[in-house]
């Protein structure tokens, strides 16, 4: 079986700031990919970022940016230069063989003007 | 592009009451699934399909059937509703196969009360 953990239920951050969410999962797999989703008010899921679990390089998209340790089997996405409309939960997510998809409990993220 | 299409964005169900969560996607997706969330509890996979005719069990299948005669549809039947079954509902499609790295698209999320 396949867990995904974070363990930070809510995150506030001034915009213009950067707030990092953590996670942490567990699987046995040696290939698999893990993902961070945004929930926006609108209740819509989109995928932020995504990472391979054989690359070493941390993924990047525009001010998303994770930290991953593979050993540690930790996730983490920061944001950067926080806007008004990274206002959402956050839900880190696993898939392995098998291409179930599953998620963390979220984080609630608030970006104070 | 229609993409994933859950239908009805919100439903009001009475303790005992049947109903159907239309599921419709319009990628020729394998792969399409059905989870329920939950304040703390994130995703939570209710059942999944990987093909029309196959279907299977996920971590919360207790008090939910499904079927998948075509590729487009995928819908989740409640054939006794309980207040426990308050929730948002959503849907999700991808492409199936080794290439894990395929990402799931969403429907919109159905809010459902059981009162």
């Amino acid at each position: 079986a396949q867990t995904v953990t974070q363990s930070q239920p809510e995150m506030s951050v001034q915009e213009a700031e950067t707030v990092t969410l953590s996670c942490t999962y567990d699987t046995s797999e040696n290939n698999y990919y893990l993902f961070w989703y945004k929930q926006p008010p609108s209740r819509q899921m989109i995928l932020v970022i995504r990472q391979e679990a054989y690359k070493q390089q941390n993924a990047t998209e525009n001010r998303f940016s994770v930290n991953f340790q593979k050993a540690a089997k930790s996730f983490s996405l920061k944001i950067s230069d926080s806007q008004l409309g990274d206002t959402a939960m956050y839900f880190c997510a696993l898939r392995a063989a098998g291409n179930k998809l599953t998620f963390g409990g979220g984080t609630r993220v608030l970006v104070k003007p | 592009n229609a993409g994933v299409t859950q239908t009805p964005k919100f439903q009001v169900l009475k303790t005992g009451q049947s109903m159907t969560l239309q599921c419709a996607q319009d990628m020729n997706h394998e792969y399409m699934s059905w989870y329920r969330q939950d304040p703390g509890m994130g995703l939570r996979l209710i059942h999944y399909s990987v093909g029309a005719g196959i279907t299977d069990q996920g971590e919360v299948p207790n008090g939910y059937n499904v079927s998948r005669s075509t590729t487009e549809d995928f819908p989740l039947r409640l054939l006794s509703a309980a207040p426990s079954q308050t929730s948002v509902y959503f849907c999700a499609s991808s492409r199936r196969g080794a290439d894990i790295r395929t990402e799931a698209f969403f429907g919109q999320g159905t809010r459902l009360t059981v009162v």
